[in-house]
C-alpha cells in the first residue's frame, strides 16, 4: 500500500535532548512538509521541501532541522534550541496536479513528542 | 507568516442538519483544498479546487472557490455521527491552514 509513515506515533524525552522524528513515503512525490500542531490550533509550517538536497523555512523553523537526502525521506530534529517543543506532529507530502501551484497533501498519522 | 481566518471555530449540530463553514484570506490563492482531521490523525484530504468560481462535491460535501480568490466554504448535508471532526481549510501549496471549525453531530 502506498502512503506516509511516521514512526513512532507517540515519543518522550527529557528536556535538552535533540529528537529525531521519522516520515517515509512510498508514494514518489516530490515535495514533503513537517507541520507542528497545537491543542485547538490550525498546522503551523516548520519546514518543506520541494526535491531531494534541497529545503526551506517554514513559518516556525526555530529550533528544527531537517534533511532530505532521499526523495522518501524526510526527517525532523527537534533540537533543545526549541523552547517549548510538546506538540503533534505531522508530515506530509505532494503531487503537483496541473501545475506548480496546484497541490493535493497527503499526510502521515502524526507523531506526539512530550518533552518533560 | 498568516493563518487563514475559518469560521465558525465550533458546531454542535444534530443528525440530518446541514452544516456550513468558510475560510477568507487577505491574500489570494490559486488553490484551496479542505481536510478532516479525526482525534489523534493526520488530516485526510476532502475537496480540491483550483479555480476561480468552482463549485465542487464529494458525496455530502460540497466546496466552493470563491470569485476573488480570497474565500472559500464548506457544507456538509444531511449529517451523520461519523462527520465529527475537525475540519482545516488550506490555501496555496500547503503552506497556509485554518484555524479549524470542530464539528459535533448529536445522534
Amino acid at each position: 500500500d502506498g502512503g506516509i509513515t511516521q514512526s513512532p506515533k507517540y515519543l518522550f524525552r527529557k528536556e535538552g535532548q535533540n529528537v529525531t522524528l521519522s516520515c517515509e513515503q512510498n508514494l514518489n512525490h516530490d515535495a514533503m512538509y513537517w507541520y507542528r500542531q497545537d491543542p485547538g490550533q490550525g498546522l503551523r509550517l516548520i519546514y518543506y521541501s520541494q526535491i531531494v538536497n534541497d529545503f526551506q523555512k517554514g513559518d516556525i523553523a526555530e529550533g528544527y532541522s531537517v534533511s532530505r537526502e532521499k526523495k522518501e525521506s524526510f526527517p525532523l530534529t527537534v533540537t533543545s534550541a526549541q523552547k517549548n517543543p510538546t506538540a503533534f506532529y505531522l508530515c506530509a507530502s505532494s503531487i503537483e496536479k496541473n501545475g506548480p501551484w496546484n497541490t493535493e497533501a497527503f499526510f502521515g498519522q502524526g507523531t506526539r513528542l512530550t518533552v518533560v | 507568516g498568516q493563518q487563514l481566518n475559518q469560521s465558525p471555530q465550533s458546531m454542535f449540530i444534530q443528525e440530518g442538519e446541514d452544516v456550513s463553514m468558510n475560510c477568507t484570506s487577505s491574500s489570494i490563492f490559486n488553490t484551496w483544498l479542505w481536510y478532516k482531521q479525526d482525534p489523534g490523525e493526520g488530516p485526510v484530504l476532502l475537496i480540491a479546487l483550483y479555480k476561480a468560481g468552482e463549485l465542487t462535491s464529494n458525496g455530502r460535501l460540497t466546496a466552493q472557490f470563491g470569485i476573488t480568490r480570497k474565500d472559500s466554504f464548506l457544507n456538509i448535508s444531511a449529517s451523520i455521527p461519523s462527520d465529527v471532526g475537525i475540519y482545516f481549510c488550506a490555501g496555496g501549496n500547503q503552506f497556509y491552514f485554518g484555524t479549524g471549525t470542530s464539528l459535533t453531530v448529536i445522534p
